[in-house]
C-alpha cells in the first residue's frame, strides 16, 4: 500500500487563484513527520516544511499556508494567490520513527501549472 | 554554501558499460541516501548509509552499487547498465536519519541505450 498518496496528478490554475494540494499519509508509528517538497522545471528538489506528528498547528509562510489533520491522516497545502513561479511539481514525504525510521516516502507528486 | 553536489549531471550511456554517479555533501551529514524519480511513481529509494561504512538497501536495489568510505561521499554505481534504468536520479543526505529534512543534489539524468 501506498504510504503518501497525492491523488491529484495534475492540476492547472489561473494566476492569483488560490490552489490546494492533497497529501494523504498511512502509518502505525505515533511519531513520524511529514514534509513538503517543490520541484521546478529546472530539476532540483526544494524543501518547504517539516511537520512532527505531536504538533498539529497549521503553518503559514507568505502565500504558502499547510493545514495538518491526524484525524483524516492528511497535510495538505495551500497556496494563495498563486503566480507563474509556483509551477512546479509537489511532493509530499513521511518519515516514521519507528522500524523504518530510515526510509523516506514520497508521494508521487502533483504537477501545479500556474498560468497567466 | 551548504550543498549536495552530484556529477554528472547528465549522462548517456550503452548497455553494459560500467558507470558512476559521485556524490558529495559539505554539511557533515551522517545519513546519505540515492533516490530515482520515474514519472507518475515519485522518488523511490535506491539505497542508503546511515554513516561510514554502513549501507543498505531501499526499495528498488537491483542493478546498483554504493559505498560510503567517507562521510562526504556516496557514490552509485551501475555495474552493467540497462535500459530500465534509464531515470532521473537524486542523492539526498539528512544530518540523522530521524526527524530531519533532506538536501538533495541537483540531480542526475540517465539516459541508457
Amino acid at each position: 500500500a501506498q504510504k503518501v498518496t497525492q491523488a491529484q496528478t495534475e492540476i492547472s490554475v489561473v494566476e492569483k487563484e488560490d490552489v490546494t494540494l492533497d497529501c494523504v499519509y498511512e502509518t502505525r508509528d505515533t511519531t513520524y513527520y511529514l514534509f513538503w517538497y517543490k520541484q521546478p522545471p529546472s530539476g532540483e528538489l526544494v524543501f518547504l516544511i517539516r511537520r512532527n506528528s505531536f504538533d498539529e498547528q497549521n503553518e503559514i509562510s507568505g502565500r504558502y499556508s499547510w493545514n495538518f489533520q491526524k484525524s483524516t491522516s492528511s497535510f495538505n497545502f495551500t497556496i494563495t494567490a498563486s503566480q507563474v513561479v509556483d509551477s512546479a511539481v509537489y511532493f509530499c514525504a513521511l518519515s516514521e520513527a519507528g522500524d523504518n525510521f530510515n526510509k523516506f516516502y514520497f508521494g508521487s507528486g502533483t504537477k501545479l501549472n500556474v498560468k497567466p | 554554501e551548504a550543498q549536495v553536489t552530484q556529477n554528472p549531471r547528465y549522462l548517456i550511456t550503452v548497455t553494459g558499460k560500467k558507470l558512476t554517479v559521485t556524490c558529495s555533501q559539505n554539511m557533515n551529514h551522517e545519513y546519505m541516501s540515492w533516490y530515482r524519480q520515474d514519472p507518475g511513481l515519485g522518488l523511490r529509494q535506491i539505497y542508503y548509509s546511515m554513516n561510514v561504512e554502513v549501507t543498505d538497501k531501499g526499495d528498488v536495489p537491483e542493478g546498483y552499487k554504493v559505498s560510503r568510505k567517507e562521510k562526504r561521499n556516496f557514490p552509485l554505481i551501475l555495474e552493467s547498465p540497462s535500459p530500465n534504468q534509464t531515470s532521473l536520479y537524486f542523492c539526498a543526505s539528512r544530518r540523522t536519519a530521524l526527524n530531519t529534512e533532506a538536501f538533495f543534489g541537483q540531480g542526475t539524468r540517465l539516459t541508457v541505450v
